[in-house]
């Protein structure tokens, strides 16, 4: 089921610093690359998402970034706060397919 | 306003039984997925319904496990037999599906499953 390789599997940022989370994709089908949070007990909620007609997204200290031809899209985390600590999942969709989400980075933010 | 709602949140069975899990969509959305949890195998898509109809379930592990969405408002994921290897989180996702393509899932708080 793999289609979208997720990394690193887990990072560690001081407080303040940028965290910086990349993801590929194979299926040139897809068109809608969000990015979900999962605290520890909880479901995945959507941080944020970008189509491909786009090259960056930001809302508020999230940023994706999108490289179509890569098929490589990144998540950046400015200002990393302790309360940003949690597991993101990036992910991929096409008109007429399913959701395929990455293996999940684990971000602990040092305070 | 509700998000999905999954129940239980907790299921300690024993080898061999009949699990059941449920989920109710939110209100309006016409997509439900179900997916799987694991440290190993990460975030599974198992099955998914539009608009009540099971469209691909190529991600159910086998036989014993099967899913059924009797009306709009509510599915459900049975195991039978459970095994010690189906210990997981069980999520349930909806979304609104338009002729716009993808949208965002909801998920569901999840259902941990322990089988001893």
């Amino acid at each position: 089921q793999q289609q979208v390789k997720q990394s690193p599997q887990s990072l560690i940022v001081q407080k303040g610093g940028i965290s910086i989370i990349n993801c590929a994709y194979e299926n040139t089908a897809f068109d809608y690359f969000p990015w979900y949070q999962q605290f520890p007990g909880k479901g995945p909620a959507l941080l944020i998402a970008i189509r491909p007609d786009v090259s960056e997204k930001k809302e508020g200290r999230f940023t994706i970034s999108f490289n179509k031809s890569a098929k490589q899209f990144s998540l950046h985390i400015m200002d990393s706060q302790p309360g940003d600590s949690a597991t993101y999942f990036c992910a991929a969709q096409g008109w007429s397919s399913d959701m395929r989400f990455g293996a999940g980075t684990r971000l602990t933010v040092k305070p | 306003d509700a998000g999905v709602i999954q129940s239980p949140r907790h299921e300690v069975t024993e080898m061999g039984q009949e699990v059941t899990l449920r989920c109710k969509p939110i209100s309006g959305h016409n997509s439900l997925f179900w997916y799987r949890q694991t440290m190993m195998r990460g975030l599974e898509l198992l099955i998914y319904f539009n608009n009540n109809v099971p469209i691909d379930d190529s991600g159910m592990p086998e036989d014993r496990f099967s899913a059924k969405m009797p009306n709009a408002s509510f599915s459900t994921l049975k195991i039978q037999p459970s095994e010690p290897r189906d210990s997981a989180v069980y999520f349930c996702a909806s979304s609104r599906v338009s002729g716009g393509g993808a949208n965002e899932q909801f998920f569901g708080p999840g259902t941990r499953l322990t089988v001893l």
